[in-house]
């Protein structure tokens, strides 16, 4: 079964909208963490926002915030204010367990185009 | 923030070279550092895990012979494909865990090979 489900592989939304980039996990574990990253068109993986397992807030950076429903298993990405610079690819990705050195599981991504 | 870097950024070599890639975290010391390969369009797959002083750890399918990883110290860790072959050309990333914070992983640039 996949770590990570991504099931959008392209999203539009107008500029100054909010779009949310959906993504669920499948662990066993009760300890693990929960990363979105931005991949612009150049390569480099940008991180953007944790989300701890224990956490019962849901974390917010600036204009991104994760909507973390642990029962659901889902950890979508809320991105408020669109703005042509968020295009990009967006993955998110969970490292399992309390080992620092543990592997991430990366979803398949989410295109996410800003229209003018 | 941290900062990761990748050396070089781009490379092209004839089939039946051998390359080498750099990965340094320039303002923190990584114990950790992973090794990813990108494909067009698709998300990241991970390679081999690396820690300093020991020998990588490679996920199942991957060559160790066929890609070298050497982490010989807390701030560099290289990766050499061995006689390089046009299946070979890829995206290849490296990340470096650090341990603060959310233990999250920063990304170096990412290094694009081109075997012909």
């Amino acid at each position: 079964a996949q770590k990570i489900t991504q099931t959008q592989p392209g999203m539009f939304v107008q500029e100054k909208e909010a779009v949310t980039l959906d993504c669920t996990y499948d662990t066993s574990d009760q300890s693990y963490g929960l990363f979105w990253y931005k991949q612009p068109s150049s390569g480099e993986m940008i991180f953007l926002i944790y989300q701890g397992s224990y956490d019962e807030q849901n974390a917010t950076e600036g204009r991104y915030s994760l909507n973390f429903q642990k029962a659901r298993k889902s950890a979508n990405l809320v991105i408020s204010a669109s703005q042509l610079g968020d295009s990009a690819m967006y993955f998110c990705a969970m490292r399992e367990g309390i080992n620092t050195g543990n592997q991430f599981y990366f979803g398949t991504g989410t295109s996410l185009t800003v229209i003018p | 923030g941290a900062v990761v870097s990748q050396h070089p950024s781009w490379v092209i070599c004839k089939s039946g070279t051998s390359v080498k890639i750099e990965c340094r975290s320039l303002d923190f010391q990584a114990t950790t550092m992973f090794w990813y390969r990108q494909f067009p369009k698709q998300s990241l797959m991970l390679m081999a895990t690396s820690n300093e002083g020991s020998k990588a750890t490679y996920e199942q399918g991957v060559e160790k012979d066929k890609f070298l990883i050497n982490h010989a110290s807390l701030t560099l860790s290289t990766l050499t494909v061995t006689s390089a072959h046009p299946e070979d050309s890829s995206f290849y990333i490296c990340s470096a865990l650090l341990l603060a914070s959310y233990n999250e992983q920063f990304f170096g640039p990412g290094t694009r090979l081109t075997v012909l």
